[in-house]
Formats: structure tokens, sequence, C-alpha cells
């Protein structure tokens, strides 16, 4: 069964406008970590935001602020005020396990690739 | 600082060869873990090293394998490339200063984009 989903393979967003990537995952951890990245065309990955299982409030870092409900099992993506530079593939991740977690694997989506219009 | 380094940034290989990749983490970073990148299959991990010991594995062949350096760099090594081998390999580093913290970020390379022909 897969283990993070995002359900919008494309996306388009006008320049300055507030988009949601989606991301809905599968764990019967209780303690995991939810990041997303971006990876722009030159391939390399960049990390945006991270959530992890016990946090209370939505995380944020500058335009992006992450929507956890974890009762659906949802962690979308929120970019504010879109801009040229966000045209990129965007990635969901889930590290399972707590202390005993499991390093350096991540298990990723399929990826939405955002397009942002001028 | 400088970044995760990954070369070469692009291979050509035939079919039945055999390929070395390479990784130089972050400094100070002593975790590298390996992730293939197809546009079928998604991003799938490989393995992680640490410690110059292979700390976790992936679902792949035993034709996939790497190693760990005492100055953390690492390579991965693929025997006998059939053509599903082509991919984007991506390399990523983390600190691990204070143990496996769940929130502990991987910082990945730009990759070595691998053709099989």
């Amino acid at each position: 069964a897969q283990k993070i989903t995002q359900t919008q393979p494309g996306m388009f967003v006008q320049e300055k406008e507030a988009v949601t990537l989606d991301c809905t995952y599968d764990t019967s951890d209780q303690s995991y970590g939810l990041f997303w990245y971006k990876q722009p065309s030159s391939g390399e990955m960049i990390f945006l935001i991270y959530q992890g299982s016990y946090d209370e409030q939505n995380a944020t870092e500058g335009r992006y602020s992450l929507n956890f409900q974890k009762a659906r099992k949802s962690a979308n993506l929120v970019i504010s005020a879109s801009q040229l530079g966000d045209s990129a593939m965007y990635f969901c991740a889930m590290r399972e396990g707590g202390i005993y977690n499991q390093g350096g694997k991540l298990i990723f989506g399929q990826g939405t690739e955002l397009s942002v219009k001028p | 600082k400088a970044g995760v380094t990954q070369t070469p940034r692009y291979l050509i290989k035939t079919r039945g060869q055999q390929v070395t990749l390479s990784c130089s983490p972050i400094s100070g970073h002593r975790s590298v873990s390996w992730y293939q990148q197809t546009p079928g299959q998604g991003l799938q991990f490989l393995f992680e090293y640490f410690s110059e010991t292979q700390r976790n594995k992936g679902n792949f062949p035993g034709r996939f394998s790497g190693r760990q350096f005492s100055n953390s760099r690492s390579e991965m090594n693929v025997s006998t490339l059939e053509l599903g081998d082509s991919a984007l390999y991506l390399c990523a580093s983390s600190l691990e200063l204070q143990g496996r913290l769940a929130n502990e970020k991987l910082f990945f390379g730009s990759g070595t984009q691998l053709s099989v022909l």
C-alpha cells in the first residue's frame, strides 16, 4: 500500500496567489515526521518544512506552512504569495519511527509539479 | 559551507557494465543516504551509511552496493547494469549531532543522471 499519496500530478497557480498541495499518508507508527521538499529542474531536493506527529501547532517557514490534520492523516503544503521561482516538483515525505526512527530513509510521494504563471 | 557534492553529474554506460558514483556530504555530516529517482517508480531509498557501516537498506537487488569512508564520503556501485537502472541517483547527508532525531533534515545533492544504453 502506498504510504504517501499526492493526488495532484500537476498544478497551476497565478503569481502572487496562494496554492495548496495535497499530501495524505499512511502509517501505524505513533511517532513520525513529515517533510516537504522542492525539486527544481536542477535536480537538487531542497528542504522546505517539517512537521512532527506530536507537534500541536502547524509548522511554518516563511511563505510555507503545513496544514496538518492528524486524524485525517493529511499534511498539505500551503505556499503563500507564489513566485515564478516556485515552479518546481514538490514532494511530501515521511520518516517513520520515533527514537528508533528510520534515519536517512524517507518515504516519498510521487510529487506534484507546480507551475506559476506570470 | 559547501553542499552535498555528487560526481559525475552525467554518466552513460552500456548494459552489463558496472558504474561507481561518488558523494561528498556536507562537512561534519555523518550519515549518507542514497536514493534512486525514476519517472515510473519515483524516489526510492537504496541504503544509508553511518560511521562507515550500512545502517539501513532498501529493497534493491544485490547488484546495488555502497560504502562509506572514514571522512564520510560515500560511493555506490551498480554492477551488471540493466536498462532499468537508468535513473537520477541522489545522495543525501544529515548531521545527526544528537542521534537520530525525528526532525533531522536530509540535505541532497544535485544527483548523478545515469543512462544505460
